[in-house]
């Protein structure tokens, strides 16, 4: 089945302490999105890529970086995460086809502690 | 701007009651609509969606009609499930848009 897949599922890191997420996709989508989704909240969106044009959000901290490799692999790197980063990360993923973009689908998160 | 406005949570049913979460959206132009679940621990995951005026989204047992009249998209089911237990999220989107803007949620329990 063609699908989102994040891994690690759990991740722990100490206060400072680079970590990088990882996710992939098998649907070939152009789009890439990175969400971030503390408790009982909706989800927050980070940035996108676009094929290779990375496009972030203007309240994104500088702490955030995101890197695509190819269409299928994208990462979230997270510079020296705070107390605050600890969250659930989501990627997801659509189609942008003749000036419209198709249905986000999610993977199944990273669930980030820091320590 | 646009928003999504859905119903206070949490909602707490027993098995087989006929279930109504509402979701209103503010938008310019006719934006796509969509319900997303998410279980406990798990990602989002689309549940059904509508791109345009009366357009009905339905999945496992649930639907949502797109009203343009009322700028509403309301989910109903008709006997939930101990399964459905989960947090669900109202969203929207513009046909050009990347952005997906979420209501904050309803956490729906279901009790046997």
């Amino acid at each position: 089945d063609a699908m989102v897949i994040q891994n690690p599922r759990y991740q722990v890191t100490q206060f400072g302490k680079p970590v990088t997420l990882s996710c992939s996709q098998t649907l070939n989508h152009n789009v890439m999105y990175w969400y971030q989704q503390k408790s009982s909240q909706a989800p927050k969106l980070l940035f996108h890529y676009y094929d290779k044009d990375f496009n972030n959000e203007a309240d994104t901290p500088d702490n955030f970086q995101s890197r695509r490799p190819n269409t299928s692999f994208c990462f979230l790197d997270i510079r020296s995460p705070g107390l605050g980063d600890a969250a659930m990360y989501l990627c997801a993923t659509s189609s942008f086809f003749a000036g419209a973009v198709d249905t986000q689908y999610f993977g199944p998160g990273t669930r980030l502690t820091v320590l | 701007g646009n928003s999504v406005t859905q119903m206070e949570g949490p909602v707490t049913l027993s098995e087989e009651a006929f279930l109504t979460i509402n979701c209103t959206y503010t938008a310019t132009g006719y934006p796509s609509l969509f319900w997303y679940v998410q279980y406990p621990g798990e990602g989002l995951q689309l549940l059904l969606k509508a791109t345009k005026a009366d357009d009905k989204g339905s999945n496992k047992g649930f639907e949502a009609t797109y009203r343009k009249e009322t700028t509403s998209f309301h989910l109903e089911k008709g006997s939930v499930q101990v399964s459905d237990s989960a947090v669900y999220f109202c969203a929207q989107k513009g046909a050009g848009s990347y952005q997906l803007t979420f209501g904050k949620g309803t956490k729906l329990s279901v009790i046997p």
